[in-house]
């Protein structure tokens, strides 16, 4: 049980163009949904906190305008990368938060986006 | 604001050895994890320790937790080449999400 998925496993896009990831908790419901980055060989950071219906919250120095975040289902999370340039090349990893339990995040296998 | 700091962040060892990695955190917290990331994946959760002198085992991996020292280690036990990952501790869970150390890159050389 607990699983996430996330689509695309990876994308290559043109600078200036939009990119959408989906992440999906399939057998169970999430309420919450986190969005991290990480750069080659570097740790993950913590994007933004995704609530089911209600706006995300965005940690400082992420741009909110930049990085679109939709919490629609309680099973499904979107970030939408608008404008993607170079430097916005990473791997994005959601996870998600169960209702019951500790509260562990179930990471997704992660979105590896490169911007040409 | 937490933080995390693990050490060492690189560490090359030879098989059948033992080493610990240490994970020091500023301030309190609900629950400590340690995870494992293999190159170009996801994180593969290794422990969660949620109290004062917790310690959990699985094969040659013993995590513990001191929160008075705000001070987590994984001990490696005999180390095997499958081990080579990078190793990362992070803090924080329910509501919030998770302050990550910088990970330690474990090569384990036959």
């Amino acid at each position: 049980g607990a699983v996430v998925s996330q689509h695309p496993s990876w994308v290559i896009c043109k600078s200036g163009t939009s990119v959408k990831i989906e992440c999906r908790s399939l057998d169970f419901q999430a309420t919450t949904m986190f969005w991290y980055r990480q750069f080659p060989k570097q740790s993950l950071m913590l994007m933004a906190t995704s609530n089911e219906g209600s706006k995300a919250t965005y940690e400082q120095g992420v741009e909110k305008d930049k990085f679109l975040i939709n919490h629609a289902s309680l099973t499904l999370s979107t970030l939408t990368v608008t404008s993607a340039h170079p430097e916005d090349s990473s791997f994005y990893i959601c996870s998600a938060r169960g209702l019951a339990g500790v509260g562990e995040q179930y990471f997704g296998p992660g979105t590896r986006l490169t911007v040409t | 604001e937490l933080k995390v700091e693990q050490n060492p962040l690189f560490l090359s060892m030879q098989e059948g050895k033992n080493y610990t990695i240490y994970c020091n955190y500023s301030t309190t917290s609900d629950r400590l994890y340690w995870y494992r990331q293999d190159p170009g994946k996801s994180l593969e959760s290794l422990f969660v320790l949620l109290s004062n002198g917790a310690v959990k085992q699985e094969g040659r991996l013993m995590a513990s937790l001191d929160t008075k020292a705000r001070l987590s280690t994984l001990h490696i036990t005999a180390a095997v080449h499958d081990l080579s990952a990078t190793y990362f501790c992070a803090l924080g869970g329910g509501a919030d999400g998770l302050t990550f150390g910088k990970g330690t890159h474990l090569i384990i050389q036959p």
